[in-house]
């Protein structure tokens, strides 16, 4: 199984912030990999597919980028919205495995 | 617009069985794979199974596999997850989501299934 981990597993930040989220496999996954933001008690959202495919209605602040192992999501400047958890997901083999999260909270 | 709504979550002691229903609507329910992901307490999401568009094939992570049972009813527009021999290990919010190659976009709202004595 591919195994996904990500930093940090928690941030504090402010509004206006830039927030860099990172996402590493255990072994390459070429550009199958998205991000997802998830609010308490909600499910998870999808926001990137594919490393870098912005989904329809996600504001352009959010960004991502990389390939192979090593993956980035960033969030140019902080929104009060945006904080909650991000998760990675490979898409690459199954099992389709998520990384344990990184909680952005505020600063 | 895109609807999934999950039932039949409960509380379920250790060996128990349970089975979750999925109700979707706002789409071609028939053309498209469906998936059942969970997420424990605290955790993140985990993958549990997929089912293609006629149901002919079903894909299941390895914790779970000949223990839950993943179906569909086109006619009726439902998802279905049979979970037997359950483990408080299985304790989660269990998700319908309509797989779209490679990841979700359409969730439910989720059911929450407790195993424990």
């Amino acid at each position: 199984d591919i195994q996904m981990t990500q930093s940090p597993s928690s941030l504090s930040a402010s509004v206006g912030d830039r927030v860099t989220i990172t996402c590493r496999a255990s072994q390459t996954i070429s550009r199958f990999l998205n991000w997802y933001q998830q609010k308490s008690g909600k499910a998870p959202r999808l926001l990137i597919d594919t490393a870098s495919s912005l989904q329809s209605g996600v504001p352009s602040r959010f960004s991502g980028s990389g390939s192979g192992t090593d993956f980035t999501l960033t969030i140019s400047s902080l929104q009060p919205e945006d904080f909650a958890t991000y998760y990675c997901q490979q898409s690459y083999s199954s099992p389709f495995t998520f990384g344990p999260g990184t909680k952005v909270d505020v600063k | 617009e895109v609807q999934l709504v999950e039932s039949g979550g409960g509380l379920v002691q250790p060996g128990g069985s349970l089975r979750l229903s999925c109700a979707a609507s706002g789409f071609t329910f028939s053309s498209h794979w469906m998936s059942w992901v969970r997420q424990a307490p605290g955790k993140g999401p985990e993958w549990v199974a997929n089912i293609k568009q006629d149901g002919s094939g079903q894909y299941y992570v390895d914790s779970v596999k000949g223990r839950f049972t993943i179906s569909r009813d086109n006619a009726e527009n439902s998802l279905y997850l049979q979970m037997n021999s359950l483990r408080p290990e299985d304790t989660a919010v269990y998700y319908c989501a309509r797989w779209t190659t490679g990841y979700w976009i359409y969730w439910g709202q989720g059911t929450l299934v407790t195993v424990s004595s």
